[in-house]
């Protein structure tokens, strides 16, 4: 999973409640990103971030938050907000915003964090 | 609409067997297509990246093609083996984004 870690991998919470899940990446990427994976769909991108202190709402930001405080992580926020939060969630970060002007910049993925709420 | 379609949406193939999965997209203007592998439970992991001026390239047993006039690429998976049961995701970048296609889901038996 390429210096990507997430944890934890398997978290289940009450309805209701906030849960934060953790990035952290040691591949001194400047960007990094949230995504969303349900059973049939693509991934769906929650929200980005290209630099530290600074981030950017994706396709789906809704009911999530996020920080980046340090460049190696980008924790997310399941808030009480979020409708559906029951999902397969996935990190990932390049050395540049992977959208931006490199075109071969990979986004690495990590082994993702799936939410259950009950 | 999704900007990038993905068929079959699942296949299941004997060991040993070639595959071809197709990807169409409507992504324009168009930077570049990665292909990924996700097996289950795991992040996607990059096979291999076209950029317009690609036709094909290969990955060891995996090769990929790409028609940008027609918007079509295709994985090709030869002589598969039980490790190749995943799902393949073809991602098309342009226009200072990325679309994810919904995934190729791949089942190899012996």
């Amino acid at each position: 999973d390429g210096g990507i870690t997430q944890s934890p991998k398997y978290l289940f919470r009450k309805e209701g409640q906030n849960v934060t899940l953790s990035c952290e990446q040691n591949l001194n990427h400047d960007a990094m990103y949230w995504y969303r994976q349900d059973p049939g769909q693509g991934l769906r991108l929650i929200y980005y971030s290209q630099i530290v202190n600074d981030f950017q709402k994706g396709d789906i930001a809704e009911g999530y938050s996020v920080s980046r405080e340090k460049k190696e992580s980008f924790p997310l926020t399941v808030t009480s907000a979020q409708k559906n939060p029951t999902a397969f969630y996935l990190c990932a970060s390049s050395s540049g915003l992977a959208g931006g002007l490199n075109l071969y910049n990979e986004q690495f993925f990590g082994p993702g964090t799936r939410l259950t709420v009950l | 609409k999704n900007q990038v379609e993905q068929s079959p949406q699942s296949l299941i193939i004997l060991e040993g067997k070639n595959c071809t999965l197709q990807c169409n997209y409507t992504v324009s203007p168009f930077s570049n297509l990665r292909w990924y592998k996700q097996d289950t439970g795991r992040g996607p992991v990059s096979l291999t990246i076209m950029t317009f001026s690609e036709n094909t390239k290969s990955n060891g047993r995996y090769t990929a093609t790409l028609d940008a006039d027609t918007k079509q690429s295709s994985l090709h998976i030869t002589a598969s083996q039980l490790s190749d049961s995943a799902s393949y995701i073809c991602v098309v970048r342009g226009n200072n984004r990325l679309a994810f296609g919904k995934g190729n889901q791949v089942v190899v038996i012996p």
